[in-house]
């Protein structure tokens, strides 16, 4: 079966420093979304790419978040600097067209901030 | 404004009963879609499936069925003699387009815990 691929699984960090979270789609989808989910929040969109343009990064901070899809076979997403309350688990998902098809999400990247 | 309302955020039953989970939408758009993912203990996201607005038929997949009606915006899902492995977080989720038009968006609900008992 096809996969959304995330890198790394688990992320453990300090305070103040610089987070990189990778995100490999399945070939040949043209949409990606990452989401953030946390007990308090549940999940929420963070930023969303078709045909590798951002179309919406409305949800995330944009002083400290980034994202980027610097080739259509990865997505990342940076946290710089990083702080306590970024520590969530973060997904990436991707699909084909405008949803008729569905979306895979990858197994998400569980970021610790201490 | 688009929302997908999980009303029930957890739920208990034994194993072998039937169990209904509930979900309610709001969405401007006339096209959209909406989708059922599963969330066990693991922490993987995995899709169950996915329903167009102009498709109203209701769908059965083995113990699943899922009852859209678009009169009151709600699209349940339905487990059938309920098992242990059933036991996991379900989101509904709606994908509509955004305000200016140009590309659709995907909102989750809050998710409703599932807890099968054996």
């Amino acid at each position: 079966d096809a996969r959304v691929t995330q890198t790394p699984r688990h992320k453990v960090t300090e305070m103040g420093q610089e987070v990189t979270m990778r995100c490999q789609p399945i070939l040949g989808h043209n949409t990606v979304f990452w989401y953030r989910q946390t007990m308090m929040q549940g999940l929420e969109l963070l930023a969303y790419f078709r045909n590798r343009a951002p179309l919406d990064d409305s949800g995330m901070p944009k002083d400290r978040f980034s994202a980027e899809m610097p080739d259509a076979t990865l997505a990342t997403l940076k946290i710089q600097p990083s702080e306590p309350r970024d520590s969530a688990v973060y997904f990436c998902a991707s699909g084909l067209g405008q949803g008729q098809y569905g979306y895979t999400f990858g197994s998400g990247t569980r970021l610790t901030v201490v | 404004a688009q929302k997908v309302t999980q009303a029930q955020t957890e739920i208990s039953v034994v194993e072998k009963e039937d169990v209904t989970l509930d979900c309610v939408y709001e969405t401007r758009d006339t096209t959209y879609y909406l989708f059922w993912y599963k969330q066990p203990p693991s922490g993987e996201l995995v899709f169950l499936i996915r329903r167009n607005s102009f498709d109203e038929q209701n769908e059965i997949s083995g113990r699943y069925s899922w009852n859209f009606q678009k009169s009151t915006s709600s699209f349940n899902f339905t487990i059938t003699a309920s098992q242990v492995v059933d036991s996991a977080v379900y989101f509904c989720a709606l994908s509509d387009l955004i305000s200016s038009g140009s590309a659709r968006q995907l909102t989750f609900g809050s998710g409703t815990q599932l807890t099968v008992l054996p």
